[in-house]
Protein backbone atom coordinates (compact mmCIF):
# COMPACT_ATOMS: atom_id res chain seq x y z
CA UNK A 1 0.00 0.00 0.00
CA UNK A 2 1.00 3.75 -0.48
CA UNK A 3 3.50 4.89 1.96
CA UNK A 4 4.56 8.38 2.91
CA UNK A 5 7.17 8.55 6.05
CA UNK A 6 9.11 11.33 7.13
CA UNK A 7 11.46 11.96 9.11
CA UNK A 8 14.55 14.57 9.95
CA UNK A 9 11.80 16.52 12.25
CA UNK A 10 13.06 18.47 15.74
CA UNK A 11 14.22 20.72 17.78
CA UNK A 12 16.05 23.80 16.40
CA UNK A 13 17.56 27.23 17.04
CA UNK A 14 16.36 30.12 15.66
CA UNK A 15 18.19 31.06 12.97
CA UNK A 16 19.10 27.17 12.47
CA UNK A 17 18.93 24.76 9.52
CA UNK A 18 17.01 21.28 9.63
CA UNK A 19 16.52 19.10 6.25
CA UNK A 20 13.46 17.13 5.91
CA UNK A 21 13.04 13.75 4.12
CA UNK A 22 10.16 11.55 2.87
CA UNK A 23 10.38 7.94 2.07
CA UNK A 24 7.73 7.15 -0.63
CA UNK A 25 6.79 3.77 -1.63
CA UNK A 26 3.50 1.49 -3.16
CA UNK A 27 3.19 3.84 -6.23
CA UNK A 28 5.37 5.13 -8.87
CA UNK A 29 7.04 8.05 -7.22
CA UNK A 30 8.48 9.39 -10.39
CA UNK A 31 5.26 9.80 -11.97
CA UNK A 32 3.91 12.62 -9.52
CA UNK A 33 4.61 15.64 -8.44
CA UNK A 34 4.82 16.46 -4.50
CA UNK A 35 4.34 18.86 -1.94
CA UNK A 36 5.22 20.09 1.60
CA UNK A 37 2.58 21.20 3.86
CA UNK A 38 2.80 22.40 7.00
CA UNK A 39 0.33 22.80 10.10
CA UNK A 40 1.49 25.22 13.40
CA UNK A 41 0.22 23.63 16.99
CA UNK A 42 -3.66 24.14 17.06
CA UNK A 43 -3.96 26.16 13.45
CA UNK A 44 -4.85 25.86 9.98
CA UNK A 45 -2.79 24.28 7.08
CA UNK A 46 -0.40 26.01 4.70
CA UNK A 47 1.52 24.75 1.83
CA UNK A 48 4.99 25.44 1.64
CA UNK A 49 6.03 23.72 -1.63
CA UNK A 50 5.78 21.90 -4.53
CA UNK A 51 7.80 19.83 -7.26
CA UNK A 52 7.20 18.58 -10.47
CA UNK A 53 7.89 14.57 -10.97
CA UNK A 54 10.91 15.41 -13.09
CA UNK A 55 12.32 17.52 -10.24
CA UNK A 56 12.71 20.88 -13.04
CA UNK A 57 10.01 23.10 -11.25
CA UNK A 58 9.63 24.36 -7.95
CA UNK A 59 7.25 26.75 -6.49
CA UNK A 60 7.04 28.46 -2.94
CA UNK A 61 4.68 30.73 -0.85
CA UNK A 62 6.18 34.11 -0.02
CA UNK A 63 6.36 32.96 3.90
CA UNK A 64 9.56 30.34 3.10
CA UNK A 65 10.79 31.62 -0.17
CA UNK A 66 14.29 31.89 -0.06
CA UNK A 67 14.82 29.60 3.42
CA UNK A 68 13.18 26.39 2.21
CA UNK A 69 14.41 24.36 -0.75
CA UNK A 70 12.12 21.33 -2.12
CA UNK A 71 14.28 18.69 -3.72
CA UNK A 72 13.55 14.70 -4.89
CA UNK A 73 16.18 11.75 -5.76
CA UNK A 74 13.81 9.70 -8.16
CA UNK A 75 16.06 6.68 -8.26
CA UNK A 76 15.94 6.56 -4.46
CA UNK A 77 11.86 7.49 -3.79
CA UNK A 78 12.68 10.64 -1.55
CA UNK A 79 11.66 13.75 -1.25
CA UNK A 80 13.43 15.99 0.81
CA UNK A 81 12.93 20.22 2.38
CA UNK A 82 16.20 21.78 3.38
CA UNK A 83 15.08 24.79 5.81
CA UNK A 84 17.13 27.78 6.74
CA UNK A 85 16.98 30.72 8.44
CA UNK A 86 14.41 29.10 10.60
CA UNK A 87 12.03 31.27 12.65
CA UNK A 88 10.02 30.74 15.77
CA UNK A 89 6.76 30.78 13.36
CA UNK A 90 8.28 27.89 11.66
CA UNK A 91 7.46 25.88 14.18
CA UNK A 92 5.09 22.92 12.92
CA UNK A 93 4.04 19.63 11.75
CA UNK A 94 5.54 18.91 8.29
CA UNK A 95 3.51 16.78 5.84
CA UNK A 96 4.56 15.09 2.81
CA UNK A 97 1.88 14.69 0.37
CA UNK A 98 1.55 13.29 -3.42
CA UNK A 99 -0.77 15.21 -5.89
CA UNK A 100 -3.97 16.19 -4.30
CA UNK A 101 -6.57 14.12 -5.81
CA UNK A 102 -4.56 10.97 -4.71
CA UNK A 103 -4.60 11.65 -0.99
CA UNK A 104 -1.71 10.51 -0.35
CA UNK A 105 -0.16 12.02 2.87
CA UNK A 106 2.19 11.04 5.87
CA UNK A 107 1.58 11.11 9.45
CA UNK A 108 4.23 14.58 9.69
CA UNK A 109 7.02 15.07 11.47
CA UNK A 110 7.08 18.00 14.02
CA UNK A 111 10.04 21.14 13.76
CA UNK A 112 10.12 22.94 16.73
CA UNK A 113 11.80 26.21 16.54
CA UNK A 114 13.12 27.45 19.73
CA UNK A 115 16.04 28.86 21.73
CA UNK B 1 -2.61 34.56 -4.34
CA UNK B 2 -5.92 33.33 -4.11
CA UNK B 3 -7.63 33.89 -0.48
CA UNK B 4 -10.04 31.48 0.76
CA UNK B 5 -12.63 31.90 3.35
CA UNK B 6 -14.49 29.25 5.02
CA UNK B 7 -17.76 29.71 6.37
CA UNK B 8 -19.23 29.58 9.32
CA UNK B 9 -16.39 29.36 11.46
CA UNK B 10 -17.69 26.61 13.50
CA UNK B 11 -21.34 24.54 12.85
CA UNK B 12 -23.24 23.04 15.83
CA UNK B 13 -25.25 20.47 14.50
CA UNK B 14 -27.22 16.99 15.57
CA UNK B 15 -26.28 13.27 14.08
CA UNK B 16 -28.12 12.87 11.07
CA UNK B 17 -29.02 16.30 10.35
CA UNK B 18 -27.60 17.89 6.76
CA UNK B 19 -24.22 20.05 6.90
CA UNK B 20 -23.22 23.13 4.44
CA UNK B 21 -20.20 24.57 4.08
CA UNK B 22 -19.21 27.31 2.64
CA UNK B 23 -15.20 27.69 0.37
CA UNK B 24 -15.38 31.65 -1.06
CA UNK B 25 -12.53 31.77 -3.21
CA UNK B 26 -11.05 35.77 -4.02
CA UNK B 27 -10.65 35.00 -7.81
CA UNK B 28 -11.64 32.25 -9.51
CA UNK B 29 -10.48 29.10 -8.69
CA UNK B 30 -8.80 27.67 -12.23
CA UNK B 31 -10.27 24.79 -14.07
CA UNK B 32 -12.50 23.58 -10.42
CA UNK B 33 -9.11 22.63 -9.21
CA UNK B 34 -10.59 23.05 -5.72
CA UNK B 35 -10.42 20.10 -2.37
CA UNK B 36 -12.30 19.42 0.28
CA UNK B 37 -10.10 17.98 3.62
CA UNK B 38 -11.52 16.26 6.59
CA UNK B 39 -8.90 16.29 10.07
CA UNK B 40 -9.36 14.68 13.01
CA UNK B 41 -7.27 15.55 16.68
CA UNK B 42 -4.07 14.05 16.00
CA UNK B 43 -4.68 12.81 12.59
CA UNK B 44 -3.10 13.91 9.09
CA UNK B 45 -5.63 15.50 6.99
CA UNK B 46 -7.96 13.00 4.58
CA UNK B 47 -9.14 13.54 1.30
CA UNK B 48 -13.15 14.12 0.71
CA UNK B 49 -13.31 15.98 -2.51
CA UNK B 50 -11.14 17.14 -5.26
CA UNK B 51 -11.90 18.74 -8.72
CA UNK B 52 -14.84 20.87 -6.71
CA UNK B 53 -17.08 17.13 -6.93
CA UNK B 54 -15.28 14.05 -7.39
CA UNK B 55 -15.20 11.80 -4.51
CA UNK B 56 -11.63 10.61 -3.26
CA UNK B 57 -11.30 7.15 -3.35
CA UNK B 58 -13.36 4.74 -0.36
CA UNK B 59 -15.35 8.30 0.84
CA UNK B 60 -18.80 7.26 1.50
CA UNK B 61 -21.80 9.19 -0.59
CA UNK B 62 -22.61 11.23 2.26
CA UNK B 63 -20.01 13.85 1.20
CA UNK B 64 -20.89 15.76 -1.89
CA UNK B 65 -19.00 18.98 -3.22
CA UNK B 66 -20.64 21.05 -5.39
CA UNK B 67 -19.52 24.59 -7.06
CA UNK B 68 -17.25 26.60 -9.76
CA UNK B 69 -15.45 30.15 -10.26
CA UNK B 70 -15.21 31.38 -6.98
CA UNK B 71 -17.98 29.43 -4.93
CA UNK B 72 -17.71 26.11 -3.32
CA UNK B 73 -19.55 23.40 -1.45
CA UNK B 74 -19.19 20.92 0.86
CA UNK B 75 -22.51 18.99 1.70
CA UNK B 76 -22.94 15.86 4.04
CA UNK B 77 -26.10 14.76 3.60
CA UNK B 78 -26.77 12.93 7.21
CA UNK B 79 -23.81 13.30 9.80
CA UNK B 80 -22.95 10.40 11.48
CA UNK B 81 -20.88 10.40 14.70
CA UNK B 82 -17.41 10.08 13.08
CA UNK B 83 -18.07 13.42 10.98
CA UNK B 84 -17.45 16.06 13.64
CA UNK B 85 -14.37 16.84 12.92
CA UNK B 86 -12.55 20.41 11.09
CA UNK B 87 -13.02 20.88 7.42
CA UNK B 88 -10.46 22.46 4.90
CA UNK B 89 -11.09 23.71 1.26
CA UNK B 90 -7.83 23.97 -0.69
CA UNK B 91 -7.09 25.50 -4.13
CA UNK B 92 -4.45 24.06 -6.34
CA UNK B 93 -4.89 25.63 -9.40
CA UNK B 94 -2.64 28.63 -9.51
CA UNK B 95 0.75 29.11 -6.94
CA UNK B 96 0.51 29.52 -3.74
CA UNK B 97 -1.70 26.68 -3.42
CA UNK B 98 -3.84 28.08 -0.52
CA UNK B 99 -6.03 26.63 1.77
CA UNK B 100 -8.89 28.42 3.77
CA UNK B 101 -9.19 28.62 7.65
CA UNK B 102 -11.04 25.67 8.40
CA UNK B 103 -14.85 24.65 9.99
CA UNK B 104 -15.45 22.90 12.84
CA UNK B 105 -18.38 21.00 12.84
CA UNK B 106 -19.36 20.48 16.31
CA UNK B 107 -22.08 18.41 17.48
CA UNK B 108 -25.11 20.38 19.18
Amino acid sequence: QVQLVESGGGLVKPGGSLRLSCAASGFTFSDYYMTWIRQAPGKGLEWVSYISSSGSTMYYPDSVKGRFTISRDNARNSLFLQMNSLRADDTAVYYCTGPVSTGYWGQGTLVTVSS
Amino acid sequence: EIVLTQSPGTLSLSPGKRATLSCRASQSVSSSYLAWYQQKPGQAPRLLIYGASSRATGIPDRFSGSGSGTDFTLTISRLEPEDFAVYYCQQYGSSPFTFGGGTKVEIK
